[in-house]
């Protein structure tokens, strides 16, 4: 498998636009989590799905922020409008049914506002 | 929903030195736990993990934690550090993957 893929890799957009990122699981896992990643905040848990259900987005840091999940093999996280505050790497992670299972992280997107 | 804690924000070391980084878990049920490592530029590897069993739980790159109930605690361990452990390490807890604040690590050689 080629593990968790997100595209893209790198967006720079200027304050206002509209961004998407984009994840593919790995096959056959069927949790997904969206973090964000910076210098002062850490890494931050967003939203997380389980079966294509988001189970908890309480980490979602206001409206503008939206994420779906409409099948098992893809999911996206919009920032609408952008800011530059939304700067940050962005990291989707998956895994697999069961208990004893860790999650698998994609490469991430690194975001840049201006 | 439980969450985890990390003491150390920054850690500076000489290579060959000992290394325990501290991770404390909210919760007292089960709890399954995870250390994770991220390198320089590249996204989170997994070290180790704990779900039951023995609570001295041994990963990859020498690396090993001991995860202690009646302290809520599992630090990670390497005995001997080198210059290629400089990262940032994270520990989780599995309820929902809810990461620790990170400590990173610095050797020198």
């Amino acid at each position: 498998d080629a593990g968790v893929i997100q595209s893209p890799r790198h967006e720079v957009t200027e304050m206002g636009q509209e961004v998407t990122l984009r994840c593919k699981p790995i096959s056959g896992h069927n949790s997904l989590f969206w973090y964000r990643q910076t210098m002062m905040r850490g890494l931050e848990l967003l939203i997380y799905f389980n079966n294509n259900v988001p189970i908890d987005d309480s980490g979602m840091p206001e409206d503008r922020f939206s994420a779906k999940m409409p099948n098992a093999s893809f999911s996206t996280l919009k920032i609408q409008p952008s800011e530059p505050r939304d700067s940050a790497v962005y990291f989707c992670a998956s895994s697999s049914p069961g208990p004893d299972t860790e999650a698998f992280f994609g490469q991430g997107t690194r975001l840049t506002v201006v | 929903a439980q969450s985890v804690s990390q003491h150390n924000h920054h850690v500076i070391l000489s290579e060959a030195a000992s290394l325990e980084l501290g991770c404390n878990y909210s919760y007292g049920g089960t709890v399954n736990l995870f250390w994770y490592v991220q390198y320089p530029g590249q996204h989170l590897q997994l070290l180790l993990k704990y779900f039951s069993g023995d609570p001295l739980v041994k990963g990859i790159k020498g690396f090993e934690a001991e995860f202690i109930k009646s302290k809520f605690s599992f630090n990670l361990r390497k005995p001997s550090v080198q210059w290629s452990d400089t990262a940032e390490y994270f520990c989780a807890v599995a309820d929902d993957m809810r990461f620790g604040a990170g400590t990173r690590l610095t050797v020198k050689p």
